[in-house]
Order: C-alpha cells, then sequence, then structure tokens
C-alpha cells in the first residue's frame, strides 16, 4: 500500500491567518493531488503536481499556492484564510503514470475552520 | 464546473436489491475510475475501466462506459449493509500539457437498509 500521511489532521484558524497543510508519500509517485469536500460539491481539484517543482491550477485554485520542492512533499497554502475555505482538505497520490492505469491513493483528510 | 456528476445523489434500497449509479462527463478521458468513501474518510478506489473498454467487472461490481455519450454506470448487485457509503466518479485526462489531470463528480450516497 502507498504511504500518505496529511498534517495536521484538524485546524481551527482565524480569518486572515496563513495555513499551510502537508501531504506526505513514503513512495516516489510522480503525481499528487490537493482535493477540497464540501457538502453537495464532492470533491474538487485545486492544484495538482507531475514533478519536483511542477504544478497546474485545479478548478477551484483562487486563495490557494502549492509547492513541491521534493518528490515526497506537497503543500498547499492559504496565504490569507477566509471562511470560504472552511473545508475537508484531502491529498492523492497516483499510483502510476501510465495514462490508462493509475488509481488514486487517499490520506485520511485535514479538516480545517476558518473562524 | 465539475468534469463529472453523478446520478442519483442519493439512493436507499434493501439488502439483497442491485444499486445503480450513473456518472456523466464533459470532456475526452483516459480512463474513468469508481471510489467509495466511507463517512469521515479518505476514498478509496473501486475499480478503473479505460477508454477502449465497455464494460469490467470486480466482484460484485459492474461498470460500463460509454465514450460515444461521455456516461458511465457502476451497479452493485446483491448490495449489503456494508455497501452503505458515498460512490464517486473520477475522470482522469491530460491536460494541455500533457499531464493527468484527475477531477471528481459530486457523489452518490448510497443507503442499503438491512
Amino acid at each position: 500500500d502507498a504511504g500518505i500521511t496529511q498534517s495536521p489532521r484538524h485546524k481551527v484558524t482565524e480569518t486572515g491567518t496563513p495555513v499551510t497543510l502537508r501531504c506526505h508519500q513514503t513512495e516516489n509517485h510522480r503525481y499528487m493531488y490537493w482535493y477540497r469536500q464540501d457538502p453537495g460539491h464532492g470533491l474538487r481539484l485545486i492544484h495538482y503536481s507531475y514533478g519536483v517543482k511542477d504544478t497546474d491550477k485545479g478548478e477551484v485554485s483562487d486563495g490557494y499556492s502549492v509547492s513541491r520542492s521534493k518528490t515526497e512533499d506537497f503543500l498547499l497554502t492559504l496565504e490569507s484564510a477566509t471562511s470560504s475555505q472552511t473545508s475537508v482538505y484531502f491529498c492523492a497520490i497516483r499510483t502510476s503514470d501510465r495514462a490508462v492505469a493509475g488509481e488514486l491513493f487517499f490520506g485520511e483528510g485535514s479538516r480545517l475552520t476558518v473562524l | 464546473s465539475q468534469q463529472g456528476e453523478e446520478d442519483p445523489q442519493a439512493l436507499s434500497i434493501q439488502e439483497g436489491e442491485n444499486a445503480t449509479m450513473n456518472c456523466s462527463y464533459k470532456t475526452s478521458i483516459n480512463n474513468l475510475q469508481w471510489y467509495r468513501q466511507n463517512s469521515g474518510r479518505g476514498l478509496v478506489h473501486l475499480i478503473l475501466i479505460r477508454s477502449n473498454e465497455r464494460e469490467k467487472h470486480s466482484g460484485r461490481l459492474r461498470v460500463t462506459l460509454d465514450t460515444s455519450k461521455k456516461s458511465s454506470s457502476l451497479l452493485i448487485t446483491a448490495s449489503r449493509a456494508a455497501d452503505t457509503a458515498s460512490y464517486f466518479c473520477a475522470t482522469d485526462a491530460k491536460n494541455s500539457g500533457g499531464y493527468q489531470k484527475v477531477t471528481f463528480g459530486i457523489g452518490t450516497k448510497l443507503q442499503v437498509i438491512p
């Protein structure tokens, strides 16, 4: 099984503060993804990465930035958190680089509350 | 807007019945995947079907894919109470740079009544 951990698992912060969520994998998978999950919206893609320093925007990238300075870590930063960013954030790794394969393996999620 | 949309959004059935969930998407894909999520947990991969496949089976799961209609269905046969969960379809497609982008639908919440 792919090893993937998210930290912190729970965080409460105030509007306007910066927040960084970390996703760490123990294997060398190329692709990593950040999603947010909200009732009625399912999972929405925020940003994804296809290698060190290679990232792209997803469907809901406004207000978020990412960095991937090494293969195993993919950081999601909210520069100035807003209440609309209260959500559960999931990180996932893609277990194959092949276009026709590659299931995603998910972390357990990070629950963020912005007051 | 999201790539995939599941239908129905909620489904309640009796144990032993079959459950069918549908997914529609908008753009060309390399493959389509179905995932399951138990309340409060991360998603778990169930099955993947490639764009050149029409049907795939895995245990009590049957997935179909119609690329001309841009739709897929997931059938769970002989459902059990333990199948109660949310189910999501995900489309895997290349972005403009040729890299794999995976997007999800809003999900179907399945309740199986014992």
